[in-house]
């Protein structure tokens, strides 16, 4: 059984405030590891795919961070806006094609 | 359309009802995914298609629930006398070919047993 853990659970910041949150998952058979965002009544929407250790990606204001070895992924938002307000999700990916999934961070941005 | 397609967006049904959930996939994509979102919880995996043979289906969590993909395009997720712990977003994915490739998620079905 994979187990991909995501903290903290849900997080509420101001408007301005920089803010970064954790994906832990086995760092065995590693293959991939996905970062979604996923608005109310919205897609899921892919923020980064990153297979490297040591890989550093970044999206305007959001970038992630990856260790393999260790077994744990950062994302990192710069000036939270009240628009980055979701549920960030991180997914797992072994050699097969499926994905498993964190149980989110649910950000909240407070104007 | 441009993105994965699911419908109905919202669906109630009552206990011993069957269900059918569609997925359109973005055109061209050869592989499509079935999650399950059950509240509070992380997206589930269900099943896997490559193109019309289904690869895995491991996560379907009793033969209640079938999945098909009769022409290599769109999905049909079926719930046969569904339970109220059926209740969930059903969301669905399709990607390349390669397992290291995006998978584009739909805006999910929600279904609600009553």
């Amino acid at each position: 059984i994979l187990n991909v853990e995501q903290s903290p659970q849900s997080l509420h910041v101001q408007e301005g405030d920089s803010t970064n949150f954790t994906c832990s998952f086995p760092s065995s058979n590693f293959y991939a590891l996905h970062w979604y965002r996923w608005e109310t009544a919205k897609s899921p929407e892919a923020l980064f795919v990153m297979t490297l250790n040591g890989d550093e990606k970044k999206k305007g204001r959001i970038s992630a961070t990856l260790n393999t070895k260790e077994g744990y992924s950062y994302l990192y938002i710069k000036g939270s806006q009240p628009e980055d307000s979701a549920t960030y999700l991180c997914a797992f990916r072994t050699s097969g094609s499926r994905l498993t999934f964190g149980e989110g961070t649910q950000l909240t941005v407070n104007p | 359309g441009a993105g994965v397609s699911q419908s109905p967006r919202y669906k109630v049904a009552k206990r011993g009802q069957d269900v059918a959930l569609r997925c359109d996939p973005i055109s061209g994509h050869v592989s499509l995914f079935w999650y399950q979102q059950a509240l509070g919880q992380g997206p589930e995996f269900l099943t896997y298609f490559q193109n019309e043979a289904q690869l895995d289906k491991s996560g379907l969590p009793s033969d209640r629930f079938f999945a098909e993909r009769p022409e290599g395009s769109v999905s049909t997720l079926k719930i046969q006398r569904t339970q109220q712990e059926d209740s969930a977003v059903y969301l669905c994915a399709s990607g390349g070919q390669f397992t290291n490739t995006e998978a584009f998620f739909g805006q999910g079905t929600r279904l609600t047993v009553v």
